[in-house]
């Protein structure tokens, strides 16, 4: 298996524009996470799935976030509109059961000018 | 309010030295505890996990310890190489519902 697919690797936009961000996670796992991470916060936890099911997004920040999980080989993190705050490294992540080790993309670098 | 603390200032260390970081939670009631190795620009690696009911776990060169009274895990790394220079982050699987959930990391530095 390849591992954990995001893309793109990296996205500028402008300020109030939509950004998608997508995930490809490792075949025949169960759960998908989410995270963003900065300097000042470090890795925070967004959302996850458990068979594509959406089990917590106690963490998306505001409405302007949302994600989906449409089928077990594919998510999107969507943010509308964008705020320069937003800027950030997102991570996805799959893992195969519970307490079992995460596996993580390499990231998507969002920049909001 | 729950928190996982690990420490925000890097730890420089020789080469050869045994390596000790620390990962402290509060409001939490962990099943499972993870370590993971980030280098910069890229994701989390994972590197060990321990369960609740486990006091120490070993791979090659690196120990856990989790001290569930204490409310603390500690890592190390003994003989550390240059090329363990990296940071380290703890993770707690917390919940019935397998939500891991991160510290803030710590960078270790070994100098030749």
């Amino acid at each position: 298996d390849a591992g954990v697919i995001q893309s793109p690797r990296h996205e500028v936009t402008e300020m109030g524009q939509e950004v998608t961000l997508r995930c490809k996670p490792i075949s025949g796992h169960d759960y998908l996470f989410w995270y963003r991470q900065t300097m000042m916060r470090g890795l925070e936890l967004l959302i996850y799935f458990n068979n594509n099911v959406p089990i917590d997004d106690s963490g998306m920040p505001e409405d302007r976030f949302s994600a989906k999980m449409p089928n077990a080989s594919f998510s999107t993190l969507k943010i509308q509109p964008s705020e320069p705050r937003d800027s950030a490294v997102y991570f996805c992540a799959s893992s195969s059961g519970e307490g079992t080790e995460a596996f993580f993309g390499q990231g998507t670098r969002l920049t909001v000018v | 309010s729950q928190k996982i603390e690990q420490n925000s200032e890097a730890l420089n260390i020789q080469e050869g030295k045994t390596a000790t970081l620390t990962c402290n939670y509060t409001n939490y009631s962990p099943a499972y505890l993870q370590w993971y190795r980030q280098d910069p620009g890229r994701g989390p690696v994972f590197l060990l996990l321990i369960r609740e009911n486990e006091k120490e776990k070993r791979k090659e060169r690196l120990k856990v310890t989790f001290d569930t009274t204490l409310k603390q895990s500690l890592f190390h790394i003994t003989a550390s190489q240059p090329a363990d220079s990296a940071t380290y982050l703890c993770a707690l699987v917390s919940g019935g519902y397998n939500k891991l959930i991160f510290g803030a990391g710590t960078r270790l530095a070994v100098h030749p």
